[in-house]
């Protein structure tokens, strides 16, 4: 059974588009994640919600709106996107403060 | 938010068992370490995390230095599929909802057949 799910898997899309990437998790955790990881590996936290609250919402434009319908699902929506936006986008999701499930990861690639 | 130093990559032979430094000397009282790996093409994974003692689990062993300033991911007996890049987190205590794990570069460990 996958844990946390992410949707697309791959996305390529030209500047300018409006996307969105699904995250989906069934271990019944309040508290879900977005990270990037740019084209040099660094991993960084964007945004954290618990039970539907924002929690965290690191120094990310505003063109990055994440939505949480209900505590299983955290997307990710990215307005007008840039070169620089291309990236492997992360979901997680966390139970407890020890550890985090990640999901596998959606390849965005902007042209 | 306290930084931790590891060595760029490492080398082991398949086997044996594999010693992963982290040195993090600006370490608070009320940090936590955490170990995250994470193989090729995938998310990173959780390994392990201590406070002040030893701890052990299925994957590894986490060994604390007494002045908590370094720490040390023990795998007893690496495999292939361990190769990975490891990652030494700090982690401040902080309201739940609000578990900011703060990555840095890691260490890349290659497992030799």
């Amino acid at each position: 059974d996958t844990a946390v799910s992410q949707t697309p898997k791959y996305l390529v899309t030209q500047m300018g588009n409006d996307k969105s990437i699904k995250c989906e998790q069934n271990l019944g955790h309040d508290t879900m994640y977005w990270y990037k990881q740019d084209s040099k590996k660094f991993l960084k936290i964007m945004f954290s919600y618990n039970n539907k609250e924002l929690i965290i919402n690191e120094t990310v434009p505003n063109r990055f709106s994440p939505k949480s319908p209900d505590k299983a699902h955290l997307n990710l929506h990215i307005n007008s996107l840039e070169l620089g936006d291309s990236a492997v986008y992360f979901c997680a999701s966390s139970q407890t403060v020890y550890e985090q499930y990640f999901g596998p990861g959606t390849r965005l690639t902007v042209t | 938010d306290a930084k931790t130093t590891q060595p760029n990559s490492m080398e082991s032979n398949e086997e044996e068992p594999v010693h992963l430094p982290c040195n993090h000397s600006t370490i608070s009282g009320t940090d936590y370490i955490h170990w995250y790996r994470q193989l090729p093409s995938q998310g990173p994974e959780y390994v392990i995390h201590g406070l002040t003692s030893n701890v052990n689990n299925r994957m590894a062993s986490l060994a604390i230095a007494e002045d908590r300033k370094s720490s040390t991911l023990i795998l007893h007996r690496a495999t292939l599929r361990d190769a990975a890049v490891y990652y030494c987190i700090l982690r401040p205590v902080s309201n739940f909802g609000n578990e900011k794990l703060t990555f840095g570069t890691g260490t890349r460990l290659t497992i030799i057949p």
